[in-house]
């Protein structure tokens, strides 16, 4: 099958890092997402790594792909309030122009 | 990037009634997307809405329910039909061959909040 796992819920003080992981099952997936959803807004898309490389950043947001454990990971540096969100992270499936998503992890932000 | 509209934005309906949703692109896109999100969950594909023809249904959706139109490449609407208090989702279009780093990459709507009494 198709499952694509996130932790529900974390909690960082502003300042500080998040880290926010994800594991996906299937290996052929050409580009690995990341979408961020606001309380009551659609998904906006944040950043995506292609499946043959380890690592992309982007200003605060780097994303680590460990391809062997099917293990995706997104760090935001300096997490801010307005970082508060659910992030969800979703793969191609291959064919068909088909994304599989994450259960999503909510991020709070904490003064 | 698209820029993706949908209306209405959020509905308040009575069980047994129907409801439509519109999705606006403002560009010609190749492929437009409809998603199902449930409290507190993640995103489910219903179909898979194509131009000049017939959508595609995921499992577990059916064109009885959920008939969906796109007449041309910048415009769908989804129908949720005979709705029930189950039907209480967010209901978000995407559109995908539009930018991006691949033609799988999809950009989403605001979504449409619907709420069954």
């Amino acid at each position: 099958g198709e499952d694509v796992e996130q932790s529900l819920f974390l909690s960082v003080r502003e300042g500080d890092s998040s880290v926010i992981n994800c594991t996906y099952t299937d290996s052929s997936s050409t580009y690995l997402y990341w979408y961020k959803q606001e309380p009551g807004a659609g998904l906006q898309l944040l950043t995506y790594i292609f499946s043959n490389m380890d690592m992309k950043q982007d200003q605060r947001l780097t994303v680590l792909l460990n391809k062997k454990d099917k293990h995706l990971s997104l760090r935001i540096a300096d997490t801010q309030t307005g970082d508060s969100a659910i992030y969800f992270c979703a793969e191609d499936t291959g064919g068909g122009n088909k994304l599989t998503f994450g259960t999503g992890t909510q991020l709070k932000v904490e003064l | 990037s698209a820029v993706i509209s949908q209306k209405p934005s959020r509905d308040i309906c009575q069980r047994g009634t129907s409801l439509t949703i519109q999705c606006q692109v403002d560009s010609q896109v190749t492929m437009m997307f409809w998603y199902r999100q449930q409290p507190g969950q993640s995103l489910t594909l219903i179909a898979t809405a194509n131009q000049g023809s017939e959508a595609t249904y995921e499992s577990g959706f059916v064109i009885d329910k959920f008939p969906i139109s796109r007449p041309n490449l910048t415009f769908s609407t989804l129908t949720v039909s005979n709705m029930s208090p189950e039907d209480s989702s967010i209901y978000l279009c995407s559109v995908g061959g539009r930018g991006g780093p691949s033609t799988d990459t999809q950009y989403f709507g605001p979504g449409t909040r619907l709420t069954v009494l």
